[in-house]
């Protein structure tokens, strides 16, 4: 199986700040890689799949990067819609596999 | 619009039964592949299980194999989970997923809790 390690677990920051949260998984997943922003009582919404392909209707203000088994989700400038819970998933074998998540707080 | 709406969840005691259902519309359901995802209280997601569009693909997480079964019906669209044996740490919102990117379409969720 194919584990996925999100770093940090929680991320404090400020309106405007730039962040960035780390996926590493523990084999080459080929870029078969999404990430989900997910908000307290809400189902999980697409933000990047393919590693960086930016999901419609997603604010270009949110980036994906990587390859191999090293994959980042970065928020160019954060706004307080963006405080929410991120997940990455592998989608490149089964069993499919989550990030523990990153939590990112109003500082 | 796009819909899927989930239910079946509810309280069950351990080694209990619940089927889980999801209705879908506004999409071509059977193009899509689909999932169950559960998070347990406070804690992060786990993917279930998932079906092929025919339905002849099937794979489980290691804690749903042997005990819990999906299954689709494309002329209902509608996916299910069949869920025996259910343990404790079942305890968790089910949500239906369809993925055939870029479209990502998820349920709300229904909440199962297994307890005495």
């Amino acid at each position: 199986d194919i584990q996925m390690t999100q770093s940090p677990a929680t991320l404090s920051a400020s309106v405007g700040d730039r962040v960035t949260i780390t996926c590493r998984a523990s084999q080459t997943i080929t870029g078969w890689l999404a990430w989900y922003q997910q908000k307290p009582g809400k189902a999980p919404r697409l933000v990047i799949y393919r590693a960086a392909t930016l999901q419609s209707g997603v604010p270009s203000r949110f980036s994906g990067s990587g390859s191999g088994t090293e994959f980042t989700l970065t928020i160019s400038s954060l706004q307080p819609d963006d405080f929410a819970t991120y997940y990455c998933q592998q989608y490149d074998s089964f069993p499919l596999t989550f990030g523990g998540g990153t939590k990112v707080e109003i500082k | 619009e796009v819909r899927l709406v989930e239910s079946g969840g509810g309280l069950v005691k351990p080694g209990g039964s619940l089927r889980l259902s999801c209705a879908a519309s506004g999409f071509t359901f059977s193009d899509y592949n689909l999932h169950w995802v559960r998070q347990a209280p406070g804690k992060g997601l786990e993917w279930v299980s998932s079906i092929s569009t025919s339905g002849e693909d099937i794979n489980y997480a290691d804690s749903a194999k042997g005990r819990f079964t999906i299954s689709r019906d494309n002329a209902k669209n509608s996916l299910y989970l069949q869920m025996n044996s259910l343990r404790v740490d079942d305890t968790a919102v089910y949500y239906c997923a369809s993925r055939w990117l870029p479209n990502d379409y998820w349920g709300q969720g229904t909440l199962v809790t297994v307890s005495s």
